[in-house]
């Protein structure tokens, strides 16, 4: 079985500029996430999706961040434009449901440089 | 204070020894707590999860809980120098859909 796939695996990028992040999960998997990864700490969640909702978007900078996720499956989440404490590493996760022991499943993450 | 607390390390073992990970987290209504494992540069992935009191065992590694004291661990018996990682412990609140909130992670060192 295929794992939660990401791509781009590495960005570099000049502040201001717009960037994009792709994710295709797990077949199967209703739940997708997004999170955030600096150095040397946790993963923090920016936002959770049941199928086609938002359903926790509460930690998204919206002012500059964007996602969506067409038709349940794939995501994309953005970003524009880019600032220079944006640099981190994006993570997708996916789950089978909701419940509260369904194990999220990482994919390999973005690892975003902004110059 | 962090919702969920973990020494950032790192932890120094020698081969063959139990390495002892420990996590202490806020809020009381968390119901279910996982452990990760992260090699550098790579992606998290899921070794141990436990939601009852008590201990839990899955070969080399034992998963204890107390939520009285608020209080999860993570044991790893025989430890190898593979076992060298980024240990992140998460919680989730379960009353809030699939939500983890994750530690900063301890990073562990296991001497050959």
């Amino acid at each position: 079985e295929a794992g939660v796939v990401q791509s781009p695996r590495y960005k570099i990028i000049e502040k201001k500029q717009p960037v994009a992040f792709w994710c295709n999960p797990i077949s199967g998997h209703n739940t997708l996430y997004w999170y955030l990864q600096n150095l040397g700490q946790g993963p923090e969640l920016l936002i959770r999706y049941e199928n086609e909702e938002a359903v926790d978007d509460s930690q998204l900078p919206k002012d500059r961040f964007s996602a969506e996720r067409l038709k349940g499956v794939d995501s994309t989440l953005k970003i524009q434009p880019a600032e220079l404490g944006d640099s981190a590493v994006y993570l997708c996760a996916s789950s089978f449901g909701t419940g509260g022991t369904d194990t999220q499943y990482f994919g390999p993450g973005t690892r975003l440089t902004v110059l | 204070q962090k919702e969920v607390e973990q020494n950032s390390g790192p932890l120094s073992v020698p081969e063959g020894a139990i390495a002892s990970l420990n996590c202490t987290y806020s809020d009381r209504v968390s119901q279910s707590f996982f452990w990760y494992r992260q090699y550098s540069g790579k992606s998290p992935e899921l070794i141990m999860s436990i939601y009852s009191n008590g201990d839990k065992e899955d070969g080399r590694f034992t998963a204890q809980l107390n939520k009285a004291s608020q209080y999860v661990s993570l044991l790893i018996r025989d430890s190898q120098p593979s076992d060298s990682a980024t240990y992140l412990c998460a919680v989730n609140k379960n009353n809030a859909g699939n939500m983890l909130t994750f530690g900063g992670g301890t990073r562990l060192m296991v001497k050959p």
